[in-house]
């Protein structure tokens, strides 16, 4: 069965801490793996990723796809109260479905 | 607007009632998607459509639960003869054209079953 795995479901660290969310999938019919943050309504798009070891990077933030062990990370650098948030992976198929994890929540304290 | 909407933003109805949720996906998407979120969940997939293919339904979890696309636009959702178990928000997305494209969501729609 395809599912999508992250860890930790929870963090809590403090301003200017620099963090690394794990997502791990298995998958028939890969076509791509994204990041999505979530903090009150609808999800927002961070990254998309289709090639191994190309590192993607906005800002604070960055990640990278491992196709052949099967995982992302997503480290964000430097956070900040504003951080604070679910952060969703998910994958798309070749015939366009996805599957998303359950989600960590990440808790920035002043 | 230039985003997804949905409506009603949140619905309080009666056990054992219809329900139908709208969204309007953002214009010029082929893909949309509909997923349900319970509280402090991750978004759990219901249905998607692609253009005009027959639509991806293997995530409805009863059949309770149908959607339809009217003319490649507007979709609506409708569970019939709502259970409590199905208090959760519903989430529609869209996107140009599925698999390699990021999807943009709606803000949701809250729904509560008494």
């Amino acid at each position: 069965e395809d599912k999508v795995v992250q860890s930790p479901l929870s963090l809590v660290v403090h301003e200017g801490d620099t963090v690394t969310l794990n997502c791990s999938y298995e998958v028939t019919n890969f076509r791509s793996l994204l990041w999505y943050k979530q903090e009150k309504k609808a999800p927002t798009f961070l990254f998309m990723l289709t090639s191994s070891g190309i590192e993607k990077k906005s800002g604070r933030l960055s990640s990278i796809l491992d196709k052949k062990e099967l995982f992302s990370i997503l480290n964000i650098t430097a956070t900040q109260t504003g951080d604070s948030a679910v952060y969703l992976c998910s994958y798309n198929t070749n015939a366009g479905k996805s599957t998303f994890g359950d989600g960590t929540t990440l808790t920035v304290k002043p | 607007g230039a985003g997804v909407s949905q409506s009603p933003s949140n619905k309080v109805t009666e056990k054992g009632k219809d329900v139908e949720l709208r969204c309007d996906p953002i214009s010029g998407h082929t893909a949309l998607y509909w997923y349900r979120q319970s509280l402090g969940q991750g978004l759990e997939f219901l249905i998607y459509f692609q253009g005009n293919s027959a639509p991806d339904k293997s995530g409805l979890p009863s059949d309770r639960f149908s959607a339809e696309r009217t003319g490649g636009s507007v979709s609506t959702l409708t569970i019939q003869r709502t259970q409590q178990e199905d208090s959760a928000v519903y989430l529609c997305a869209s996107s140009l054209s599925g698999g390699d494209q990021p999807q943009h969501f709606g803000d949701g729609t809250r729904l509560s079953i008494l």
